[in-house]
C-alpha cells in the first residue's frame, strides 16, 4: 500500500516563496502528484513527477526525489488565491488509483 | 464542456435510509473513481471501475455498493446509510491507468442524521 505524509498548515505573506513537503511510502509507486482544492471546491490537478528532479509550471514548481521517498510543491510569488489545501498523491500501478496525503492547508497573509 | 458532473450537490438523510449518488462524465474515460472526503483529510478511495461493466473495491468499501452499467456513469450507492457515513464524496475519471492528471466532480455533501 501507500502512505504519504505531509504538513497539516503552512502560512506565509503574499509575495512569498513556500515548499510543502510530501514524504511517502509506497509500493507500486509510478509518480507523485499535487492538486489544490479551495475551500468547498473540486481538487484540481496542479502537477505530476514520473522522474526524479524539478518539474516547472508558471508559478508552481514540482520536485521528486525517489531515492529519498521524498517530493515537494514550491508555489512563488505568493498571491491571496492561493489559499487553498494542496494533497500530494502517489499513482500507482494497479489501475491508476491515486493516494492521497491529508492535505496541507496554506494560509496566504496580506 | 460538462467534465465530470455530480448529483446530487447536497443531501441530508436519516439513518438507515437508502441513497445512489451519480457520476456522469462527458470525456470518453475508462477508469472511474469515488473517492470520500472527511475534515482535515485527504480523499479516500471507496470503489473504482476501470470499464464499462467493471468494478473494483478500494481502501474503504464497506456500506457501500457501486455500479457502471455504460461507460459515461458510475453510481454509488449507500444501502442504509449510517452517520459514520456523513462526507464530502467526489468522484473522478481518467482516460488510462497512466493518465496523470484525474479530472473531479465537483462533490456531494452528504450529511445522515
Amino acid at each position: 500500500g501507500q502512505s504519504l505524509e505531509q504538513p497539516s498548515e503552512v502560512t506565509a505573506v503574499e509575495g512569498a516563496i513556500v515548499q510543502i513537503n510530501c514524504t511517502y511510502q509506497t509500493s507500486g509507486f509510478y509518480g507523485l502528484s499535487w492538486y489544490q482544492q479551495h475551500d468547498g471546491g473540486a481538487p484540481t490537478f496542479l502537477s505530476y513527477n514520473a522522474l526524479d528532479g524539478l518539474e516547472e509550471t508558471g508559478r508552481f514548481s514540482s520536485f521528486l526525489s525517489r531515492s529519498d521517498s521524498y517530493g515537494y510543491l514550491l508555489l512563488q510569488e505568493l498571491q491571496m488565491k492561493d489559499s487553498a489545501s494542496y494533497f500530494c498523491g502517489g499513482l500507482n500501478t494497479n489501475a491508476g488509483k491515486s493516494t492521497f496525503g491529508d492535505g496541507t492547508t496554506l494560509t496566504v497573509k496580506p | 464542456n460538462a467534465g465530470v458532473t455530480q448529483t446530487p450537490k447536497f443531501r441530508v438523510l436519516k439513518t438507515g435510509q437508502s441513497m445512489t449518488l451519480l457520476c456522469a462524465q462527458d470525456m470518453n474515460h475508462e477508469y472511474m473513481y469515488w473517492y470520500r472526503q472527511d475534515p482535515g483529510m485527504g480523499l479516500r478511495l471507496i470503489h473504482y471501475s476501470v470499464g464499462e461493466g467493471t468494478t473494483a473495491k478500494g481502501e474503504v468499501p464497506d456500506g457501500y455498493n457501486v455500479s457502471r452499467l455504460k461507460k459515461q456513469n458510475f453510481l454509488l450507492g449507500l444501502e442504509s446509510a449510517a452517520p459514520s457515513q456523513t462526507s464530502v464524496y467526489f468522484c473522478a475519471s481518467k482516460g488510462t491507468s497512466w493518465d496523470t492528471e484525474a479530472f473531479f466532480g465537483q462533490g456531494t455533501r452528504l450529511t445522515v442524521v
